[in-house]
């Protein structure tokens, strides 16, 4: 079945720890996005990708980066964890008809529950 | 910048029952999606239902349907016969479909509770 999958699930990390969360979907969707969600459940774009070696910042800075060297492959790096990281981290992809004219909105990952201490 | 505003940051309804959730959007596109997302506790956020604002007709799915009011700019979420596996966070999501880059803005949500 066609999906996207985060790993781990929960992680709990020491401070200045270098971290890596793994996002694959094995849908072939060229755009792929993270998602930083708040205590509040607010969700921020962190970071989006068009397709293989295009990455962007999105409209909420973040001192993770990004790879996206294969398709199906979009993991996020955090190179000196912090506790203002702890956070839940949600990556998604999204879909457009063959003909590219129709969205059809993006599937989540179960996301990743970061806490830095 | 398109802005999508939730404004029930909370709302309950008893299982069997219809409830309203509210969306509001700021945009001067003519041409956009709008979506109702769902993320049950510690759960996959999953679509709900989605709507192409060229399409006048509201969109609906089994037991959800939307009223959209593009004048209005409004996109409500109607829930009827209300189940307990409908508790989840709600999100209202606004995408421009004139752009290359297909990102969402998503309102800040709204907790449903549904009661036994």
């Amino acid at each position: 079945e066609a999906d996207i999958y985060q790993t781990p699930r929960y992680l709990v990390i020491g401070t200045g720890k270098k971290i890596t969360l793994e996002c694959s979907q094995t849908m072939g969707h060229d755009k792929m996005y993270w998602y930083q969600q708040d205590p509040g459940m607010e969700l921020h774009l962190i970071h989006y990708s068009y397709g293989v070696n295009s990455t962007e910042k999105g409209d909420l800075s973040s001192e993770s980066t990004v790879s996206r060297i294969r398709t199906e492959h979009f993991p996020l790096t955090l190179e000196s964890a912090r506790p203002s990281h702890t956070s839940q981290y949600l990556c998604a992809s999204s879909e457009l008809s063959g003909s590219g004219t129709v969205f059809y909105g993006y599937t989540f990952g179960s996301g990743t529950r970061l806490t830095v201490v | 910048a398109q802005t999508v505003t939730q404004s029930q940051p909370e709302m309950s309804v008893q299982e069997a029952e219809t409830v309203t959730l509210s969306c509001t959007y700021d945009t001067s596109e003519n041409n956009y999606y709008l979506f109702w997302y769902k993320q049950p506790p510690s759960r996959q956020m999953i679509l709900v239902i989605r709507q192409e604002a060229y399409k006048q007709q509201n969109a609906t799915e089994n037991r959800f349907s939307v009223n959209f009011q593009k004048a209005a700019k409004s996109f409500s979420l109607k829930i009827s016969d209300s189940q307990l596996g409908d508790t989840a966070m709600y999100f209202c999501a606004f995408m421009y479909s004139g752009g290359s880059n297909y990102k969402l803005t998503f309102g800040k949500g709204t907790l449903l509770t549904v009661n036994p």
